[in-house]
């Protein structure tokens, strides 16, 4: 079946490193892929997506490239701040068949000032 | 727009007692989904109400009921709670009838529910 794994954390990185969330999916079709975030006592907000090979998902710095051959759809930034201090979770959806986001079991990310 | 809204926030009850969780989606919207996020998970679908009826439905046992209204709010029922049960309930929204961002869903704060 589908599913989706992602690096554990939690990662911790001082301000303005870069930063790489890895994730690799196994996929039956043609998923779009996600990245949603979640701050300390919030839900999910949808970080960046992508709904084909190779595109680029990309927001408030944000960068994911939906890579086929790998399977990888990796979360990079390339200056964090101690506001990007969040859960982050990779997913996998299909648009056209049962709607149901499948999600990564998330990595806590510390940025440290 | 006040976005997906979930009451309430936060709910403690006891083993084998039944728990009703609301949630009203985003305006324009006509799909609820539910999802339990158990304590350093991903989120794991519950199922689907669309046009008041069950159209998708995850791993989850029968204890687990839902309902949607003519306002395409809905309802999630659990009974018999479980201590297992406790998790963090989130609600998302969607169109099916847009186009562009049909079936993004919009995710709620989510109601913690703790079972003692």
């Amino acid at each position: 079946g589908d599913s989706v794994t992602q690096m554990e954390g939690p990662v911790t990185l001082s301000e303005e490193a870069f930063l790489t969330i890895n994730c690799t999916y196994t996929a039956t079709g043609y998923p779009s892929l996600f990245w949603y975030v979640q701050y300390p006592g919030e839900g999910l907000q949808l970080l960046l997506k992508a709904t084909k090979a190779d595109d680029k998902g990309s927001n408030k710095g944000f960068e994911a490239t939906y890579r086929k051959e790998t399977t990888s759809f990796h979360l990079e930034k390339g200056s964090v701040q101690v506001s990007d201090s969040a859960v982050y979770f990779c997913a996998l959806f299909y648009s056209n068949r049962d709607d149901k986001i499948i999600f990564g079991k998330g990595t806590r990310l510390h940025i440290l000032p | 727009d006040a976005g997906v809204t979930q009451s309430p926030t936060h709910l403690i009850k006891t083993r084998g007692q039944q728990v009703t969780l609301r949630c009203s989606p985003k305006s324009g919207h006509d799909t609820v989904s539910w999802y339990q996020q158990a304590l350093g998970q991903g989120p794991q679908f519950i199922f689907q109400y669309y046009e008041e009826e069950e159209r998708q439905r995850g791993n989850f046992p029968d204890r687990f009921s839902g309902h949607q209204f003519p306002n395409y709010s809905s309802e999630l029922n659990v009974n018999a709670l479980l201590l297992g049960d406790s998790a963090l309930y989130l609600c998302a929204s969607s169109s099916r009838a847009g186009t562009g961002t049909k079936n993004e869903q919009f995710f709620g704060p989510g109601t913690r529910l703790t079972v003692l």
